[in-house]
């Protein structure tokens, strides 16, 4: 079965710290991975996609097929990082995404 | 531009009373999406519309209706509210299967009591 897993509800860091959101997946196919963040008061949004292989706000992720991840990392947390993350998985035709469950990052002060 | 627009905003119905979630995006997309996000779920997909005048079932489409009115629009029907229903209504588009970025709506928060 397909699925998304992010074992974290809740991520708390200082400011400064380095930080990283797990992201594991089940799905038998090569699949299209992505994080998308929504900030306070603010829309989903895409954060990042593993096909691009790009750095946005200082994050990246990288995929690891033999472990069936895709975490999230940033080595210098800052307090506007802190919003909700989910990581999602599309399907070859690109139809059907399913999301994690999310996680809540804090960056305290 | 204002992308993706849903309305309404907010809605409390009772249980058995039906609504139409209402979804537009000025992006020229062509594949639009209905989700709902319950705590600690994520986003669940209800259904989906590939192109214009095609819509598919997707993880949790039971109490659900939509219409792919034109390539603009897609709404999502309550036929008989359920308190089960509750939950924050998202809808969401893309541009294209290259990319498969989705832009969402600001979502709908429905209670149903």
């Amino acid at each position: 079965a397909q699925r998304v897993t992010q074992p974290e509800k809740l991520l708390s860091v200082f400011k400064g710290a380095p930080v990283e959101l797990k992201c594991n997946y089940s799905y038998s196919g090569s699949p299209e991975l992505f994080w998308y963040v929504q900030y306070s008061r603010q829309r989903l949004q895409l954060l990042l996609r593993h096909i691009s292989r790009e750095s946005i706000k200082g994050f990246t992720a990288d995929l690891n097929k033999g472990e069936t991840s895709f975490h999230l990392k940033k080595p210098f947390a800052q307090e506007e990082d802190s919003a909700m993350y989910y990581c999602a998985l599309s399907d070859a035709g690109g139809f059907k995404t399913i999301f994690g469950a999310g996680t809540r990052l804090f960056v305290k002060a | 531009n204002a992308g993706v627009t849903q309305t309404p905003k907010f809605q409390v119905l009772k249980t058995g009373q039906s609504m139409t979630l209402q979804c537009a995006q000025d992006m020229n997309h062509n594949s639009m999406y209905w989700y709902r996000q319950d705590p600690g779920m994520g986003l669940r997909l209800i259904y989906y519309s590939a192109s214009e005048g095609t819509t598919d079932k997707g993880e949790v489409p039971n109490g659900y209706n939509v219409s792919r009115l034109n390539k603009r629009e897609f709404s999502l029907r309550l036929e008989s509210a359920a308190p089960s229903q509750t939950s924050v209504y998202f809808c969401a588009s893309t541009s294209d299967r290259t990319t498969y970025e989705q832009y969402f709506g600001p979502g709908t928060r429905l209670t149903v009591t």
